[in-house]
């Protein structure tokens, strides 16, 4: 397998634009995770799937935030409209149902001028 | 809410020698998992161990174990012999064992180096 690809590696937008995150989990996999990385405040949860069902989004930071997984093997994580604040590294993760841990894809760099 | 802390922002270790990184808990679950998660700088988070609370064995890959000190919420990783690949942000996490509970909460990390 693959691991879990995440689409693009970099993204540099500007304020205001719509932002689309990629994401093809690992097949098989019950649940999929979207995370948020800064320097201030590390690894933040923001939404999980099970079986293509979100099951926590409360660490969606605002409404500008939206999350989908029309599938199995695909989900996206929008930001509409991106602010400057919104800079970070964004992580995909999916694994099994055992809790064995997760897989990462290898993270979109976000940056918005 | 559960927390993990991580006390240690930056290490350092000689090459072939050896290192622990501390990592402590709050929670008041008595079962969970507890993992450690390694950082390189391609940005690539790569799980490195796994312990499950219930287990009072210690879990070991390779080079890599863990003290799990249940009492004390403690979760610290050796490394032995060290490596310059061992060079990246190390994450300690803890995830709740409940059925569908899987979410990670990561500490702050720690950043360590190796000296050829």
């Amino acid at each position: 397998d693959a691991g879990v690809i995440q689409s693009p590696r970099h993204e540099v937008t500007e304020m205001g634009q719509e932002v689309t995150l990629r994401c093809k989990p690992i097949s098989g996999h019950d649940y999929l995770f979207w995370y948020r990385q800064t320097m201030m405040r590390g690894l933040e949860l923001l939404i999980y799937f099970n079986n293509n069902v979100p099951i926590d989004d409360s660490g969606m930071p605002e409404d500008r935030f939206s999350a989908k997984m029309p599938n199995a093997s695909f989900s996206t994580l929008k930001i509409q409209p991106s602010e400057p604040r919104d800079s970070a590294v964004y992580f995909c993760a999916s694994s099994f149902w055992d809790n064995y841990g997760y897989t990462f894809g290898s993270g979109t760099r976000l940056t918005v001028v | 809410a559960q927390t993990v802390t991580q006390s240690q922002p930056e290490m350092s270790v000689q090459e072939a020698e050896t290192v622990t990184l501390s990592c402590t808990y709050d929670t008041s679950e008595s079962d969970y998992y507890l993992f450690w998660y390694k950082q390189p700088p391609s940005r690539q988070m790569i799980l490195v161990i796994r312990q499950e609370a219930y287990k009072q064995q210690n879990a070991t890959e390779n080079r890599f174990s863990v003290n799990f000190q249940k009492a004390a919420k403690s979760f610290s990783l050796k490394i032995s012999d060290s490596q310059l690949g061992d060079a990246a942000m190390y994450f300690c996490a803890y995830s709740p064992s409940g059925a569908g509970s899987y979410q990670l909460t990561f500490g702050k990390g720690t950043k360590l180096s190796v000296i050829p």
